[in-house]
């Protein structure tokens, strides 16, 4: 079956500060993998995707994720963060449909 | 271009009601997906359609049903509504449909703003 892990529910961090965000999957078959963002009030939007080839894709404002295939995760990150970066983040994993993680709220502090 | 629209942005209802939500892809879209949002949780998939078949369904009880009409457009209808249905729920408009691995721009999902449901 599907499933995905997000290790950290809340993560607060100050202006600057590095941020990773962990990501784990479990999927038999071939996967396609995502990070969106959820900024208060506003829709989900994609921050990146991986579907083939190069592990480590580099999204919108300064992100990034790598996929591990031997440990199964795609964890997101970013070197320094900024204020507008406070969201609620979302891991999704498609196989035969697409399944979210339970979301990671980021709270940066200016 | 206009991106994923839903209607109505909030609805109040009490239980055993029934509600009806509705979707408009984003123009050319032939997939539309629905998920359900529930307070503090990721979105879970309950639907998706395309070219008007239903080509997927989660673990969601037979009060959920939806359909898609000739236009693209979808509706999520819930029977007998329970205080537990209460959540954001989430339109997604793609290309192609999200089965089957392999992934292109073809079935990038886009998500409109979603529809909160309150039952009371």
């Amino acid at each position: 079956a599907q499933s995905v892990s997000q290790h950290n529910h809340h993560v607060i961090l100050s202006e600057a500060a590095s941020l990773e965000l962990g990501c784990n999957y479990s999927y038999g078959g071939t996967v396609n993998l995502f990070w969106y963002v959820q900024y208060p009030g506003q829709h989900l939007q994609l921050l990146l995707k991986y579907f083939s080839g190069d592990p480590l894709v580099k999204g919108i404002k300064g992100f990034e994720a790598e996929f591990i295939k031997s440990k199964f995760s795609f964890n997101l990150r970013k070197p320094s963060v900024q204020w507008s970066d406070t969201a609620e983040y979302f891991c999704a994993v498609k196989g035969f449909k697409t399944i979210f993680g339970a979301g990671t709220r980021l709270f940066v502090k200016a | 271009d206009a991106g994923v629209t839903q209607s109505p942005t909030h609805l109040i209802k009490t239980r055993g009601q029934q509600v009806t939500l509705r979707c408009s892809p984003i123009s050319g879209h032939k997939s539309v997906s629905w998920y359900q949002q529930v307070l503090g949780q990721g979105p879970q998939f309950i639907f998706q359609y395309y070219e008007k078949e239903e080509r997927g369904r989660g673990n969601f009880p037979d009060r959920f049903s939806a359909r898609q009409f000739p236009n693209y457009s979808s509706e999520l209808n819930v029977n007998a509504l329970l205080l537990g249905d209460s959540a954001l729920y989430l339109c997604a408009s793609s290309l192609a449909p999200q089965g089957g691995s392999g992934g292109s721009s073809y079935n990038e999902q886009f998500f409109g703003p979603g529809t909160r449901l309150t039952v009371l």
